[in-house]
């Protein structure tokens, strides 16, 4: 079993639509949670951060933690064409060592 | 800041020889973890330091790969000698941590590594 498993879409949405990224992971340990955007040929560039179980709003994006079942997700409101990039899921273990997982390509279709 | 600093961007070499990557990392953070993408296997941790000492390196694929951070403000990836299938982008990443909270986890620009 991989650490970290997302689905690697693509995932199309239209624009305007929610868009809803899923993130399994096996380490049990794993105490925070960051998502990643990565633009084509660019570096990954943090976006949001969970260490509670519920969820964590800001802006547009919204992370969901539930701890029991080893599942992240990460919600987009109002998807703009600019939102069309690769997510990376990350969970962080108590040594600090961040694991990502493949990454789900989002299309979001104007 | 100038945030996290990598050179070159773009590197083409030759299969066989030495290639150097380097990396500056933010100032005031204390981990410094190198990855590497490609398509087929995403963004692998390859090896990560704490205050300068090499913590994880079972990422490092083989002993062609060495990494070394003499300072708290640069380190380096070394491939020797390098072959085709390293090719890749390789990333630099910089945090730090206060107690059991980790921050930053801010990326560098890539280099882009080429072995023909």
């Amino acid at each position: 079993q991989k650490e970290v498993e997302q689905n690697s879409g693509p995932l199309s949405v239209p624009e305007g639509a929610i868009a809803s990224l899923n993130c399994t992971y096996s380490d049990r340990g794993s105490q925070s949670f960051f998502w990643y955007r990565q633009y084509s040929g660019k570096s990954p560039e943090l976006i949001m951060f969970i260490y509670s179980n519920g969820d964590k709003e800001d802006g547009r994006f919204t992370a969901q933690l539930n701890k029991a079942s080893q599942y992240v997700s990460l919600l987009i409101r109002d998807s703009q064409p600019s939102d069309s990039a690769t997510y990376l899921c990350a969970p962080i273990g108590g040594v600090g060592k961040l694991i990502f997982g493949q990454g789900t390509t989002l299309q979001v279709k104007p | 800041d100038a945030g996290v600093i990598q050179s070159p961007r773009h590197e083409v070499t030759e299969m066989g020889q030495e290639v150097t990557l380097r990396c500056k990392p933010i100032s005031g953070h204390d981990y410094l973890f190198w990855y590497r993408q490609t398509m087929m296997r995403g963004l692998e941790l390859l090896i990560y330091f704490n205050n300068n000492v090499p913590i994880d390196d079972s990422g490092m694929p083989e002993d062609r790969f060495s990494a070394k951070m003499p300072n708290a403000s640069f380190s380096t990836l070394k491939i020797q000698p390098s072959e085709p299938r390293d090719s890749a982008v390789y990333f630099c990443a910089s945090s730090s941590r206060t107690g059991q909270a980790f921050y930053g986890y801010t990326f560098g620009s890539g280099t882009r590594l080429t072995v023909v």
